[in-house]
């Protein structure tokens, strides 16, 4: 009930085109469901984030996308650039007790944009 | 405002040798969780602690524990290593640790360990 499954695993497009990641959780206990992207050698840095409470999350080139009563998050990378190539994690975490500090991670997608 | 800091970056170990990573939140966040990345298991929530206390602990063994100081500062310390424990280890502060505020949790750029 704790997992997050992500998918795909990898995606290569094409400059200029849209990127689309899925997530999909279990545990309704979540209420925050951020994005997070790595490069490598890097920590994982802070893309987006969303609440239960919206459908949609826009900024920049990046959008969440929310589906509460299914359970799916997405997000979409308009213009995809090579400079967006990374692994992209989607993660989700409730309030208090057993959440404190924690984000349940999905397994990571490879991102490649070709130029 | 500086970012959360790891140290060492990088170190290499011996089995059955002990570790300790140290890492410095973010100026006035006191919540410091760890966590470990691998290709086979991904990001994996070690251990929070919040002033001072572990609030909240992830499934690994005993062998893996950590600390908080006063000034949020925390180590975690691995005993007894085993080849499997070679990961990056990711320390990541915020204000509360609690996503009620929907407060960021920011991640430091990590401690590669390898265990031979």
């Amino acid at each position: 009930q704790q997992q997050v499954k992500q998918s795909p695993q990898s995606l290569i497009v094409q400059k200029g085109g849209i990127s689309i990641i899925n997530c999909a959780y279990e545990n309704t206990a979540f209420d925050y469901f951020p994005w997070y992207q790595q490069f490598p050698g890097k920590g994982p840095a802070l893309l987006i984030a969303i609440r239960p409470d919206v459908s949609e999350k826009k900024e920049g080139r990046f959008t969440i996308s929310f589906n509460k009563s299914a359970k799916q998050f997405s997000l979409h990378i308009m213009d995809s650039q090579p400079g967006d190539s990374a692994t992209y994690f989607c993660a989700a975490t409730g309030a208090g007790g057993t959440s404190y500090g924690k984000l349940t991670f999905g397994q990571g997608t490879i991102l490649t944009v070709h130029p | 405002k500086a970012g959360v800091t790891q140290t060492p970056r990088y170190l290499i170990k011996t089995r059955g040798q002990q570790v300790t990573l140290s890492c410095s939140p973010i100026s006035g966040h006191r919540s410091v969780s760890w966590y470990q990345q691998t290709p086979g298991q991904g990001l994996q929530f070690l251990f929070e602690y919040f002033s001072e206390t572990q609030r909240n602990k992830g499934n690994f063994p005993g062998r893996f524990s950590g600390r908080q100081f006063s000034n949020s500062r925390s180590e975690m310390n691995v005993s007894t290593l085993e080849l499997g424990d070679s990961a990056l280890y990711l320390c990541a502060s915020s204000l509360h640790g609690d996503s009620f505020s929907g407060n960021t949790i920011y991640f430091g750029e990590g401690s590669w360990l390898t265990v031979v």
